[in-house]
């Protein structure tokens, strides 16, 4: 089946740092990704829509100069965080969708990310 | 756009109980429906979908019927296992549509 990594696994920066959080797609292209934040109550909060060759898409109230979201090419997407702080540590999640309808969605294994 | 609503939890149960995790949703089309899993330390897995009304999904004993009329797609297993701990996410994507809108989650616990 197709798999997504992740990495890191998890990460600890400190406050006004950026991190970068890689997505890649190991065994089939994806000309879209999606970034999710899930939050310790479990929910599932998408974030943005990654667009191989164009500008990520951002959901309502996701700030775009502080998550940035780059899509280099059909198997690699990144999720910077940048000027961390600490209510940005979160779990991010990324995931793509298959080739096919209907469109499941194949999912990391997530990146934890302490902001101190 | 489309929503989902699911069962808040956390639902604990005995081994052997029978489970139901209710889902409903809303959306302006025929979207397709989907289960998936999270099991503690890992990430989110599809355990079972439908793509139209009256379908039934299924997968590990799991099942999930796309009710129409009710606007529903409730998980059911007749008897749960511990190994059955996680939580679980309905979601609804549009035909044509990559994005999949998802639920709160709901927990599961199983006790011995």
């Amino acid at each position: 089946g197709a798999v997504v990594s992740q990495h890191p696994s998890w990460v600890i920066c400190k406050s006004g740092t950026s991190v970068k959080i890689e997505c890649r797609s190991l065994d089939f292209q994806a000309t879209t990704m999606f970034w999710y934040r899930q939050f310790p109550k479990q929910s599932l909060m998408l974030m943005a829509t990654s667009n191989e060759g164009s500008k990520a898409t951002y959901e309502q109230g996701v700030e775009k100069d502080k998550f940035l979201i780059n899509h280099a090419s059909l198997t690699l997407s990144t999720l910077t965080v940048t000027s961390a702080h600490p209510e940005d540590s979160s779990f991010y999640i990324c995931s793509a969708p298959g080739r096919t309808e209907p469109y499941e969605q194949y999912f990391g294994p997530g990146t934890r990310l302490t902001v101190t | 756009g489309n929503s989902v609503t699911q069962m808040e939890g956390p639902v604990t149960l005995s081994e052997e109980a029978f489970l139901t995790i209710n889902c409903t949703y809303t959306a302006t089309g025929y979207p397709s429906l989907f289960w998936y899993v999270q099991y503690p330390g890992e990430g989110l897995q599809l355990l079972l979908k439908a793509t139209k009304a009256d379908d039934k999904g299924s997968n590990k004993g799991f099942e999930a019927t796309y009710r129409k009329e009710t606007t529903s797609f409730h998980l059911e297993k007749g008897s749960v296992q511990v190994s059955d701990s996680a939580v679980y996410f309905c979601a609804c994507g549009d035909f044509g549509n990559e994005k999949l809108t998802f639920g709160t989650g709901t927990r599961l616990t199983i006790i011995p």
